[in-house]
Formats: C-alpha cells, sequence, structure tokens
C-alpha cells in the first residue's frame, strides 16, 4: 500500500497569503495518477487537481499542482476566504487507492 | 447535471444491519465506476471501494474487505453500502463518489454525494 504523508497538519495564514502544501509518497507515483481535494467544514469533498497538475472543471487559476515521483505540492497563490479548509492528496496509480492524512489552511 | 444523492442519516445498535444508498443522475451510470469513501469523526478519508455498474465488478480495499458489501442495481442508477453487523466503530459519515474516466479502475473522484452520517450506538 502506498503511503501519502502531507505536511504541515495546519498551516496558518492571513488572507492574500501563498500557501505551499506538501504531499510525500511512500514510493514513486506517476504524476498522472495524484489528485488533490479540498474540503470545507460540513461539506463533501471537492477534486481540486487531478493527473498531478491539471485543474478540475471550475476550479480557479490561483490553485496549482506541481511535482513527481514521491514529492507533490499543492500551491494556492493567494487565499481567499473560502480557500480556508482541509487538503487532501489522493494517489491513484494502484489499489487500495489511498489518501494523505489532510492539511488544515486556517485563517492566522 | 450530475448529481449523486445519498440517503439520510442512520442510528443503529451495534450487532444490527444497514443498507445505505447513493442514486446517481445526469450521467450514464453503467458506464463508471463508483466507489465510497468513510471520513470517522474529525479524521481524514479512507477508500473503502468501488463498482462497476454495467457488470457489477467489485474491488474492496484490503481493510474493507469482508467488513462492508458494495452493490449496484442499474436499472435505478443505484449503489449501496451495506452491513450485516455493525460495530461501534463504523461510525462515521460515509461518502459516494463517481470516477472521473469511465473506463480506468483507479482514478480520482470528480463527483461526490453528500454523505451519509452512520451512528451505531448502543
Amino acid at each position: 500500500e502506498i503511503v501519502l504523508t502531507q505536511s504541515p497538519d495546519t498551516l496558518s495564514l492571513s488572507p492574500g497569503e501563498r500557501a505551499t502544501l506538501s504531499c510525500r509518497a511512500s514510493q514513486s507515483v506517476s504524476s498522472s495518477y495524484l489528485a488533490w481535494y479540498q474540503q470545507r467544514p460540513g461539506q463533501a469533498p471537492r477534486l481540486l487537481i487531478y493527473g498531478g497538475s491539471t485543474r478540475a472543471t471550475g476550479i480557479p487559476d490561483n490553485f496549482s499542482g506541481s511535482g513527481s515521483g514521491t514529492d507533490f505540492t499543492l500551491t494556492i497563490t493567494r487565499l481567499e476566504p473560502e480557500d480556508f479548509a482541509v487538503y487532501y492528496c489522493q494517489q491513484y496509480v494502484t489499489s487500495p487507492l489511498t489518501f494523505g492524512g489532510g492539511t488544515k489552511v486556517e485563517i492566522k | 447535471e450530475v448529481q449523486l444523492v445519498q440517503s439520510g442519516a442512520e442510528v443503529k445498535k451495534p450487532g444490527e444491519s444497514l443498507k445505505i444508498s447513493c442514486k446517481a443522475s445526469g450521467y450514464s451510470f453503467i458506464n463508471y465506476w463508483i466507489g465510497w469513501v468513510r471520513q470517522m469523526p474529525g479524521k481524514g478519508l479512507e477508500w473503502m471501494g468501488i463498482i462497476y455498474p454495467g457488470d457489477s465488478d467489485t474491488k474492496y480495499s484490503p481493510s474493507f474487505q469482508g467488513q462492508v458489501t458494495i452493490s449496484a442495481d442499474k436499472s435505478i442508477s443505484t449503489a449501496y453500502l451495506q452491513w450485516s453487523s455493525l460495530k461501534a466503530s463504523d461510525t462515521a459519515v460515509y461518502y459516494c463518489a463517481k470516477h472521473a474516466r469511465g473506463d480506468y479502475v483507479f482514478e480520482n473522484f470528480d463527483y461526490w454525494g453528500q454523505g451519509t452520517l452512520v451512528t451505531v450506538s448502543s
């Protein structure tokens, strides 16, 4: 099973600041099979990024994904109030599909 | 418009059985894998398994194999998750979600249901 480790657990930032979230895999994951999701309180997760760097439909361009091998990054260039949420990475290269433990982006 | 509408919250006792549902609309139900994801209180997301409604092929995470059953009724575009004997540790929100690409058995989820809260308590 591929284990995904996200860091930090919590990121305390102010609106307008840049957020950089990390997702590290226990073994190499093709970037084609790495996704990022956003989950706001009380809501279902929402797909942000798939294929490592492709934004899902309707996702604004201040969200970007990058990385390869075992290290992946989600960057939010300017935090809007609605961006304060929990973010999860997911690998879908092999079963069982796994999610990272999540990074909470909170208002400082 | 793609929609996944899940059944309502459930409160059950340990040892009871339960079947929750996820009704799909707005796309070809039989041609896309649909899966279930668990979220225990205050915790992260766990992939439980998926089903291809076209032929009922099913894949489970080893962590959930034998603990739950995933099924689908293509005549009413509905997927199910069921337990034969609930435990307190099954208390969680359960999400159904649809694969982004139809033929890909391992894929990301592009649409999610609203979640079903299952509470198991004596």
